[in-house]
């Protein structure tokens, strides 16, 4: 039961374009959403996040939106650089659930310079 | 601030043997949490500790996997004995407060 979706194993860029990442989750009792990067041999980053109770949240060149009526995220990296290349991966929690952390499948992104 | 340790980082062992992985968190982050991640798989909760006691290890394989966290500090996780299926990355996070982890550089198991 996979209750936080990224549909797309991979995207392709080209540098200094915007990049998109999708999210769906199904857990109606998510209230808090994270974005985290994962280079190779590497432990997850943390990227951004967003609380429920807005729709927008933005940190230099990224910006998460979320859209809780469709339960869907979205990250945008604008502009996309050779360094944002990477795994990304969308993580959600629940205030009932001691704050575990449930994550995506991620999605390799690729930016081409 | 020094990062959460942990190791080895890679390790290769036959079915049936068995291993352990080694996780030195954050100074003074009370919340650790073991993750497995599998290729091409997001990182999934095996168990979660709160400083020495156990919060949920409802996702643990206790037939073959175990995890203690003595003194509240550091943490071994341990598989005997491993499986094929088993291969993945051993991922270690903790956390002070808040809803963000911190992850160490995990752990690569290879069984063959």
């Amino acid at each position: 039961d996979q209750q936080v979706k990224q549909n797309s194993p991979s995207l392709s860029v080209q540098e200094g374009r915007i990049s998109i990442l999708n999210c769906d989750y199904t857990n109606s009792m998510f209230d808090y959403f994270l974005w985290y990067k994962k280079y190779p041999a590497e432990g997850p980053t943390f990227l951004i996040s967003i609380s429920s109770i807005k729709d927008k949240n933005e940190d230099g060149r990224f910006t998460v939106f979320l859209n809780k009526s469709a339960k869907h995220l979205s990250l945008h990296i604008v502009p996309s650089q050779p360094g944002d290349s990477a795994v990304y991966f969308c993580a959600a929690s629940a205030s009932g659930s001691a704050r575990q952390l449930t994550f995506g499948s991620g999605t390799q992104l690729t930016v081409l310079p | 601030e020094a990062g959460v340790a942990q190791s080895p980082r890679y390790k290769i062992i036959e079915k049936r043997q068995s291993v352990a992985f080694w996780c030195n968190p954050i100074s003074g982050h009370a919340t650790l949490y073991w993750y497995q991640q599998i290729l091409g798989q997001g990182p999934k909760l095996l168990i979660q500790f709160q400083n020495n006691g156990v919060v949920d290890d409802s996702q643990l394989p206790k037939d073959r996997f175990s995890a203690e966290r003595l003194k509240g500090v550091d943490s071994t996780l341990k598989i005997q004995p491993a499986k094929l299926e088993d291969s993945a990355v051993y991922l270690c996070a903790t956390k002070i407060q808040g809803y963000g982890y911190t992850f160490g550089s995990g752990t690569r198991l290879t069984v063959v």
